[in-house]
């Protein structure tokens, strides 16, 4: 079973701040990154796949870089604002024949403050 | 393209009693998922479904719970019975299932159902 870790647990954002928090995964067999976002009430959405060390993606106001050989990603916020208030989660896949199987790290719940 | 929908969204019974939630995947997606998700955690797999041959079940408790999935669409998961440390949110998903580019396999996941066990 991986061992996937995100930090910090939560943090509080003052509206227009920019932020980002960190996913931890293992460097060894490693073949994607996936990036979650998951509103109250709501499904949780996917944000990107990073599968290349060095990746960049940027959806909005929302990016994320991945470093495979040290086992790390960030997910930066620019000038967050309230309707990112959310649980982010990443997950790193297992190898199987049918399908893939997720392990979530245990999220990073950010709160904009207006 | 409609989501995947999950039925009910809350649920509170008592310790002992029996609860069934059911989903209904994204039209065409051979593989589903259930995952469980204790507040503070992050959601952990229950049971993987590849059309409607289970997968995984490796985290599945299967004295209380147990999961079909009929014709390879809808799914319904049980618990019976229910106990205290079960309260949690119990999220579904689907996905292509492509074999052989399963690690970029993007999942698409249900507003989930919320359960209390009292």
């Amino acid at each position: 079973i991986l061992n996937v870790e995100q930090s910090p647990q939560s943090l509080h954002v003052q509206e227009g701040d920019s932020t980002n928090f960190t996913c931890s995964f293992p460097s060894s067999n490693f073949y994607a990154l996936h990036w979650y976002r998951w509103e109250t009430a709501k499904s949780p959405e996917a944000l990107f796949v990073m599968t290349l060390n060095g990746d960049e993606k940027k959806k909005g106001r929302i990016s994320a870089t991945l470093n495979t050989k040290e086992g790390y990603s960030y997910l930066y916020i620019k000038g967050s604002q309230p309707e990112d208030s959310a649980t982010y989660l990443c997950a790193s896949p297992e190898i199987k024949a049918a399908g893939n199987k997720l392990t979530f790290g245990g999220g990073t719940r950010v709160l904009v403050k207006p | 393209e409609a989501g995947v929908a999950q039925s009910p969204r809350y649920k509170i019974i008592e310790k002992r009693q029996s609860v069934a939630f059911w989903c209904n995947p994204i039209s065409g997606h051979a593989t589903l998922y259930w995952y469980q998700q204790i507040l503070g955690q992050g959601p952990k797999l229950l049971i993987q479904f590849q059309n409607n041959g289970v997968v995984d079940d490796s985290q599945l408790p299967k004295d209380r719970f147990s999961a079909e999935r009929l014709k390879g669409v809808d799914s319904t998961l049980k618990i019976q019975p229910a106990k205290l440390e079960d309260s949690a949110v119990y999220l579904c998903a689907s996905s292509h299932g492509l074999a052989g580019v399963g690690f970029t396999d993007t999942q698409y996941f249900g507003p989930g159902t919320r359960l209390t066990v009292l």
